[in-house]
């Protein structure tokens, strides 16, 4: 079965600091993974997107990672600030069918 | 990158009225057009796929006879909540499907809350 699932649930951090959202998946074949932040009332906008050959691409303080053969990525924030508080979503392009699977999101609270 | 537009970003309609929400591909063709609901701090939820110029595919438990979607176009996609009641209160996001070579990803629109009194 195809699935996709992050962790943590949620997360509370303080401002300046540094974390790591993680996705394990079971989509196969894999065709691409997507890191999306969504704030709160507005849709998805996309942070990266990682083919099966790329293990790390960077977005200015975002840096996710793929390794395909776990099948796990993760999402490092960097000296995170308080407009990164949102709700971080992976998503799991189905190679062939162009079919999504979505994670059920990081809530990331970052605090003064 | 891409840019999908969602139209209205907010909307409040009477109980039994019917509500329209658009979705438009500003700089692509989008063959695919998909539409979610999202609850209160829960995961976008996929209700229905939107091919171009073929009816859509609706997914388990969503009444296509309630939630009317028409995709005429390449870069249009609307989705009618017909005899809307409080509980379609939520938020509904349209996605399109932009593929570039092998890759495809999904651009997001800005979402509507609905609002249904």
């Amino acid at each position: 079965k195809n699935q996709v699932e992050q962790s943590p649930q949620s997360l509370i951090i303080l401002e300046g600091k540094n974390c790591t959202l993680q996705c394990n998946y079971t989509v196969s074949p894999f065709s691409n993974l997507r890191w999306y932040k969504q704030d709160t009332g507005r849709g998805p906008v996309s942070l990266t997107i990682m083919t099966f050959s790329e293990n790390t691409k960077s977005n200015g303080r975002y840096t996710a990672t793929l390794d395909a053969d776990t099948k796990q990525s993760s999402l490092h924030i960097t000296a995170s600030q308080l407009s990164d508080s949102a709700s971080y979503i992976c998503v799991v392009t189905l190679m062939y069918f162009n079919k999504f699977y979505f994670g059920s999101g990081t809530k990331l609270n970052v605090k003064p | 990158g891409a840019v999908v537009s969602q139209h209205p970003s907010r909307v409040i309609c009477k109980s039994g009225t019917s509500v329209k929400i658009e979705c438009r591909s500003l700089d692509f063709q989008a063959t695919t057009m998909f539409w979610y609901r999202q609850f209160p701090k829960q995961s976008l939820m996929l209700m229905a796929t939107s091919n171009e110029g073929s009816k859509a595919t609706y997914e388990q438990g969503v009444e296509k006879d309630k939630f009317l979607i028409n995709h005429a176009s390449l870069t249009l996609s609307t989705l009618t909540v017909t005899s809307a009641h409080p509980e379609d209160s939520s938020f509904y996001i349209c996605s399109a499907r932009f593929t570039k070579g092998q890759n495809t990803e999904a651009f997001f629109g800005q979402g509507t809350r609905l609002t249904v009194v």
